[in-house]
């Protein structure tokens, strides 16, 4: 297994500003990837974060709207830009340790966008 | 296309009843992972189960029975003897070999009622 821990748990930001929240492991992994849930709502891949080089975004999200670092095989962060009301969400990081293995979610980080 | 389908949307149950959570999904790959996962209202993305889909065999974890049915597209959850703490959302995933992402289904929100 994976312990995840996710930095801020929740925020309220002002419309316009951006958010960077972390995602650590606690042991190395393969596969790192960020999710969205709106509220009521189901989980929805915004990217993996590929260690080492650039996200690979589903569609629907930009970089510029959703840049993501992970410098090595333990840590990514999520930043949420120019942020507007309708990016009210719960962000979630997930780990895959080995590929086709569990997946692990972090805590989540609540954001509300006022 | 890849798609998870959870039909149900909530189930209200008394405590001590069983109760069924069915998963139907469509893939092309001939290889997958399905996953159970549990949000309780804290937030946070608990897992279940991964089954894989050479694997038929039912798995019994507890008051937890998963039955794996290859020709009918379908991981149904079963909670035996049904607790006020089994109240959450569930959520069944199938694994994109593509990419290692999980496809969601929609969700069931159980209430065990005491």
């Amino acid at each position: 297994s994976a312990v995840i821990s996710q930095k801020p748990s929740r925020d309220i930001c002002q419309r316009g500003t951006s958010l960077t929240i972390q995602c650590q492991v606690d042991s190395q992994v393969t596969m790192m990837f960020w999710y969205r849930q709106q509220p009521g709502q189901s989980l929805t891949l915004i990217a993996t974060a590929n260690q080492g080089s650039e996200a690979t975004y589903e569609s629907g999200f930009v970089i510029d709207k959703f840049p993501i670092s992970r410098p090595n095989l333990t840590f990514s962060t999520l930043t949420v830009s120019n942020m507007s009301p309708e990016d009210s969400s719960i962000y979630l990081c997930s780990v895959e340790v080995e590929a086709g293995n569990e997946q692990y979610f972090g805590p989540g980080t609540r954001l509300t966008v006022t | 296309a890849q798609k998870v389908t959870q039909a149900q949307t909530e189930i209200s149950v008394v405590e001590k009843e069983d109760v069924t959570l069915d998963c139907v999904y469509e893939t092309r790959d001939t290889t997958y992972y399905l996953f159970w996962y549990k949000q309780p209202p804290s937030g946070e993305l608990v897992f279940l189960i991964r089954r894989n889909s050479f694997d038929e065999q039912n798995e019994i974890s507890g008051r937890y029975s998963w039955n794996f049915q290859k020709s009918t597209s379908s991981f149904n959850f079963t909670i035996t003897a049904s607790q006020v703490v089994d109240s959450a959302v569930y959520f069944c995933a199938l694994r994109d070999n593509q990419g290692g992402k999980l496809i969601f289904g929609q969700g069931t929100e159980l209430s065990v009622k005491p």
